[in-house]
C-alpha cells in the first residue's frame, strides 16, 4: 500500500472551512483515496473516498489533484464535534499513519 | 437504525481465561473485520471474513479465533495464548470484501487484564 503524509496537527475556527491536506505521491493508478476520522475513545468513522474525480457528500468534499499525488479533505463549516484525528489512506487496507489532529476552536 | 453493535463496551479478563467479544451488524454487509488498536497506535488487522462460513487471518491472528456462522455476526475469541491482550478491539463491516469498500466501525470493546 502506498504511504501518505499528513500534517501532525491543525487548528480551525468554528464555522470556518477546515482544509486537511494529504500527500500520496506513490499512489497506483487503481488505488482509491479514503478519509476516516477517529474521535477519542470511539471507533473510526468513514468520511469519503474517491479515485480521480472530486467527490462531495453530506459530511465533506474531497479534492484530488490531477496527477493524484495529493488530495485535500474539506469540512465546509467545522463544528466543535469535528475535533478528531483525520486519517488519509490509499488503497483499501486500513493502515493508519499518524493522521492530522484537527482542533476546532470556538 | 442500521449499524454495527459491539459488546460489551468494557471487558476484564483473568490470566489464562478465554473471552469472546461480540460483533453484530444489520447493514446486510458481506464482509466483516476485527482490528486491534493500542494506545497512540494505528489499527492492526486480526481476522477478516468476506462471506459466511469463510474467514482469513490478518496480520496478528496468533492467540485469536473467530467464526462466521451467520452473515450478521462475527464474534472474536481472545484465547489464553494471546500474551498481551489488553487493547481496544474494533469490529468493522463493508458491503463487499477484500478491502475495496469503505468500512463502517462499531464503538469498540476495551479489554483489560485483571
Amino acid at each position: 500500500d502506498a504511504k501518505t503524509t499528513q500534517p501532525t496537527s491543525m487548528d480551525c475556527a468554528e464555522g470556518r472551512a477546515a482544509n486537511l491536506p494529504c500527500n500520496h505521491s506513490t499512489i497506483s493508478g487503481n488505488e482509491y483515496v479514503y478519509w476516516y476520522r477517529q474521535i477519542h475513545s470511539q471507533g473510526p468513522q468513514y468520511i469519503i473516498h474517491g479515485l480521480k474525480n472530486n467527490e462531495t457528500n453530506e459530511m465533506a468534499s474531497l479534492i484530488i489533484t490531477e496527477d493524484r499525488k495529493s488530495s485535500t479533505l474539506i469540512l465546509p463549516h467545522a463544528t466543535l464535534r469535528d475535533t478528531a484525528v483525520y486519517y488519509c489512506i490509499v488503497g483499501g487496507k486500513l493502515i493508519f499513519g499518524q493522521g492530522t489532529e484537527l482542533s476546532v476552536k470556538p | 437504525d442500521g449499524g454495527i453493535t459491539q459488546s460489551p463496551k468494557y471487558l476484564f479478563r483473568k490470566e489464562g481465561q478465554n473471552v469472546t467479544l461480540s460483533c453484530e451488524q444489520n447493514l446486510n454487509h458481506d464482509a466483516m473485520y476485527w482490528y486491534r488498536q493500542d494506545p497512540g497506535q494505528g489499527l492492526r488487522l486480526i481476522y477478516y471474513s468476506q462471506i459466511v462460513n469463510d474467514f482469513q487471518k490478518g496480520d496478528i491472528a496468533e492467540g485469536y479465533s473467530v467464526s462466521r456462522e451467520k452473515k450478521e455476526s462475527f464474534p472474536l475469541t481472545v484465547t489464553s495464548a494471546q500474551k498481551n491482550p489488553t487493547a481496544f478491539y474494533l469490529c468493522a463491516s463493508s458491503m463487499q470484501g477484500a478491502f475495496n469498500q469503505p468500512q463502517h466501525f462499531g464503538d469498540g470493546t476495551r479489554l483489560s487484564i485483571l
